[in-house]
Formats: structure tokens, C-alpha cells, sequence
């Protein structure tokens, strides 16, 4: 199975910073990289499709980026809605998704 | 509008059984494949099972493999996940998500809003 190494676990920011958060695929995986986003007793809400599309009705401020094996995804700039955990989730082999462990961005 | 509303779960002691429902409307549910993703309390997500459009193929991820059963019946628009043989690490809560798939992109693009498996005597 493909595994997916998602940095950092966790990090402190302040509202107006940048944020980028990582995925590394155990192997090539194209672009068949999204990226979620889930706050606490919610459902994943899908940001960016095809590490690079962005979801509609999903600010501007977040974009994807990477290919083969890694990827990243950016917040411009944080608001405070933006408070929530991410996860990348690898769609390339059939049937056989995974997801990375999560990114917890918190107020510093 | 896209809803899928789950339903079915609860506590069960451990070597129990429970089945987990998955209510879809507002798309052609025949047309997609549908899939079972859990979140153990304070815990990432994690994948566990597939079933194909028309239900003839099924996938499991090795945790679930040979205690859970993916079926879907299209003409209630409904799927399902029957779980045996259940664990204290089976304790989650499970959502159903529809996937899109189209040439080069394949997501989870809605999902259910999860239903609470308690495994404990």
C-alpha cells in the first residue's frame, strides 16, 4: 500500500500568516493527491482535488501544489475560520486510498 | 442537493455485531462508488472499504478484512457496512463518501455526517 507522510503534525499561527503543510507519497502517485479539511464533530470538507484544483466555493487563499511524490498545501494567509485540522488523501491506486496523519493548525 | 444521511449506530459489546446504513439523494446513486472511511476518537482518518457502482466489486482494507461486508442496493439508493467480530479498536466513527472520478482526478467530494461505533462491555 502507498503510504502518505503528512508534516507537521501540529503547528502554532497566528491569523495573517502563511501555512504550508506537507505530503510525501511512499511512491509516484501523479497528481492524485486532495486535500481535506475537518473541524471538530465535522465531516472532511474537500479543498483541493488533483493536488492542484481548487474545490468550488473554497476561498482563494488555499492552493495545492506537487506531483509524483510530493505535494503541499498553502494558506496564504490564515484566517480564523482556517482553525481545523487537514489531511491529504492519496485517490491513485484502485480501491486502496490513503490518508496522511493530519495537520492540527492551532492559534499560536 | 447531495445528502447522505448514515444511520445504525451505537454500543455493542466486543464480538458483537453492528450494521451501519448509508441513505443517499440528490444524485444517481447507481452511477458512483461509494466508500466507508473511520475517525477513532482523537484519531486521523482512516479507509476502510469500497464497493463499485453496480456492487460487483468490493474492496477492505486489511483491518476490517473477512469481520466487515460492503453491499449497496441502488434501487433504495442505499449502502451498508455489516461489521462482526468487533474490537475495542473498531470504536469510531464512520462516515460513507461518494467518490468522483473523472480522467486524472478521483476524490471524496461528499460525505455522510458519521455515525458513533461504541465497542464496549
Amino acid at each position: 500500500d502507498i503510504q502518505m507522510t503528512q508534516s507537521p503534525s501540529s503547528l502554532s499561527a497566528s491569523v495573517g500568516d502563511r501555512v504550508t503543510i506537507t505530503c510525501r507519497a511512499s511512491q509516484t502517485i501523479s497528481n492524485y493527491l486532495n486535500w481535506y479539511q475537518q473541524k471538530p464533530g465535522k465531516a472532511p470538507k474537500l479543498l483541493i482535488y488533483a493536488a492542484s484544483s481548487l474545490q468550488s466555493g473554497v476561498p482563494s487563499r488555499f492552493s495545492g501544489s506537487g506531483s509524483g511524490t510530493d505535494f503541499a498545501l498553502t494558506i496564504s494567509s490564515l484566517q480564523p475560520e482556517d482553525f481545523a485540522t487537514y489531511f491529504c488523501l492519496q485517490s491513485y491506486t484502485t480501491a486502496t486510498w490513503t490518508f496522511g496523519q493530519g495537520t492540527k493548525v492551532e492559534t499560536k | 442537493e447531495v445528502q447522505l444521511v448514515e444511520s445504525g449506530g451505537g454500543l455493542v459489546q466486543p464480538g458483537g455485531s453492528l450494521g451501519l446504513s448509508c441513505a443517499a439523494s440528490g444524485f444517481t446513486f447507481s452511477n458512483y462508488a461509494m466508500h466507508w472511511v473511520r475517525q477513532a476518537p482523537g484519531k486521523g482518518l482512516e479507509y476502510i472499504s469500497a464497493v463499485s457502482s453496480n456492487g460487483g466489486s468490493t474492496y477492505y482494507a486489511n483491518s476490517v478484512k473477512g469481520r466487515f461486508t460492503i453491499s449497496r442496493d441502488n434501487a433504495k439508493n442505499t449502502l451498508y457496512l455489516q461489521m462482526g467480530s468487533l474490537r475495542a479498536e473498531d470504536m469510531a466513527v464512520y462516515y460513507c463518501a461518494r467518490a468522483e472520478c473523472s480522467g486524472t482526478r478521483c476524490y471524496f467530494d461528499y460525505w455522510g455526517q458519521g455515525s458513533l461505533v461504541t465497542v464496549s462491555s
